[in-house]
């Protein structure tokens, strides 16, 4: 089955720090894997995905993340955040059927200035 | 481009009754699927509707269910609802781009079960 793992229930960084948002997955064939990010009453917005090719993936807002088979692991990174990063990220794997989803149980980041 | 809406934005039922949420996709996407989230079990898969069949299922008990209309906007039901039913229930909907295929959220709806 497949299945999500976050780590990190809560994570705080300084702002203007690097950012390293771990994300570890189990999956039989090749995954497809997904970045996702929902401020505080809001829906999910993707920041990056990965179906194929380049392990190392460019997103929106600034994040990458990059994909290790061997680890099985899916990690976002950010060189620089900002304050309003400050909300909580969701890793996410999916099959053939791209809609069906399962995500991690997500970790809020708090931002400190 | 209007992105994914769903209506209402806020329910409050009692246990026992039933409840109707509504969803309209982005504009020429046909897929739409429905996910629940609650602070003890996070994001669950609820179900993927498509040309109005249903294509996916969670694990979700029988009063759960769903339909989806020919103008691509779906709804889900819950009937004889429980307090664990609480939750925020989001909407995605996708394009049929297989090679740029993503999901698109909506705001989503929070239900209280009293």
């Amino acid at each position: 089955a497949q299945s999500v793992t976050q780590p990190d229930i809560h994570i705080t960084v300084s702002e203007g720090a690097s950012l390293e948002l771990r994300c570890n997955y189990s999956y039989g064939a090749t995954p497809y894997l997904f970045w996702y990010v929902q401020s505080p009453g809001q829906g999910l917005q993707l920041l990056l995905k990965y179906f194929s090719g380049d392990t190392l993936v460019q997103g929106i807002k600034g994040f990458e993340a990059e994909f290790k088979r061997s680890q099985s692991s899916f990690n976002l990174r950010k060189p620089s955040v900002h304050w309003s990063d400050a909300a909580e990220y969701f890793c996410a794997v999916g099959d053939m059927y791209r809609n069906k989803l399962v995500f991690g149980a997500g970790t809020i980041l708090r931002v400190k200035s | 481009k209007a992105g994914v809406t769903q209506t209402p934005r806020y329910l409050i039922k009692t246990r026992g009754q039933q409840v109707t949420l509504s969803c309209s996709p982005i504009s020429g996407h046909r897929s739409v699927s429905w996910y629940q989230q609650t602070p003890g079990q996070g994001l669950q898969f609820l179900f993927e509707y498509f040309s109005e069949t249903q294509r996916n299922k969670g694990n979700f008990p029988g009063r759960f269910s769903g339909r989806q209309f020919s103008n691509s906007r779906s709804e889900m039901n819950v009937s004889t609802l429980e307090l664990g039913d609480s939750a925020l229930y989001l909407c995605a909907s996708s394009g049929t781009d297989p090679t740029n295929e993503k999901l698109f959220f909506g705001s989503g709806t929070q239900l209280s079960v009293l």
